[in-house]
C-alpha cells in the first residue's frame, strides 16, 4: 500500500516545542524533495517547507523561518519538522508530501493524511 | 507571504464547464512554469490534477485542464459532475525558493 503517515501532533503550550515526523511505505522517497504544508481548521492549504532530496537544500516560508527546522533520513524513510517557539496561529493540520522532483517543485503526487497540532494554553 | 488570488466560489449545473483563475505576479504565476492545481474533498488530503500549468498527472480525467496569461494561471473542468464538489487551490513556485497557494475555490454542482 503506498503511503505517507504523519505522527507527532497534538496539543502543546505556546512556546514549547514539538517534533512532527512522516514516514513511508510502499513508495521511494529518496529521490524526492519533500514538503509540510499545513490548513487551519476550515482555512486554505499554506505551505511550511521544504528539504531536497539529499537535505542539502532546505527551504522555508516567512511565517515559520527560524522557528522551524525541516529534516529527513533517508536511510529510516523519516522526514522531520521541528516547531520550536510555537504559537496559537500554528495550530492546523500539518500534511508531509512527495515532490515529483529531486530539488522543489509544486508537483507533489503523494500526500499523507495529515496529523493535527493545537497551539493553547 | 501573500496568497494567490482566486475566486472563494464557483458554481455551475452538471455537464456544463466552470474555470477557477488564480491570479499572482511576476515573482510566482507570471514568472514561472511551476504552478499546480490540487482538489481537496472534506476530510481529505489533497490531490494533485494539474502540474506545470497544463499537464495531468497519470490517472487524472481529461476533463481537467489548465493554462495560464501573464499572472494568471486557470483551471477549467468540463463536463462538470457531483463528484467535482470540492475545494480547489493553485499553487506556485515563487521567487526566493518558496511556493504559495491561492486561497481556495469552493466549487458547487448545482
Amino acid at each position: 500500500q503506498v503511503q505517507l503517515a504523519e505522527s507527532g501532533g497534538g496539543v502543546v503550550q505556546p512556546g514549547r516545542s514539538l517534533r512532527l515526523s512522516c514516514t513511508s511505505s510502499g513508495i521511494t522517497v529518496s529521490q524526492n524533495a519533500l514538503h509540510w504544508v499545513r490548513q487551519a481548521p476550515g482555512k486554505g492549504l499554506e505551505w511550511v517547507a521544504a528539504i531536497s532530496s539529499d537535505g542539502s537544500f532546505k527551504y522555508y516560508a516567512d511565517s515559520v523561518r527560524g522557528r522551524f527546522t525541516i529534516s529527513r533520513d533517508n536511510s529510516r524513510k523519516i522526514l522531520s519538522l521541528q516547531m520550536n517557539s510555537l504559537r496559537p496561529d500554528d495550530a492546523a493540520k500539518y500534511f508531509c508530501a512527495r515532490d515529483e522532483s529531486d530539488y522543489a517543485s509544486s508537483r507533489w503526487a503523494y500526500w499523507g493524511q495529515g496529523t493535527p497540532l493545537t497551539v493553547s494554553s | 507571504q501573500s496568497a494567490l488570488t482566486q475566486p472563494a466560489s464557483v458554481s455551475g449545473s452538471p455537464g456544463q464547464s466552470i474555470t477557477i483563475s488564480c491570479t499572482g505576479t511576476s515573482d510566482d504565476v507570471g514568472g514561472y512554469s511551476d504552478v499546480s492545481w490540487y482538489q481537496q474533498h472534506p476530510g481529505k488530503a489533497p490531490k494533485l490534477i494539474i502540474y506545470d500549468v497544463d499537464n495531468r498527472p497519470s490517472g487524472i480525467s481529461n476533463r481537467f485542464s489548465g493554462s495560464k496569461s501573464g499572472n494568471t494561471a486557470s483551471l477549467t473542468i468540463s463536463g462538470l459532475r457531483n463528484e467535482d464538489e470540492a475545494d480547489y487551490f493553485c499553487n506556485s513556485f515563487r521567487t526566493s525558493d518558496t511556493f504559495v497557494f491561492g486561497g481556495g475555490t469552493k466549487v458547487t454542482v448545482l
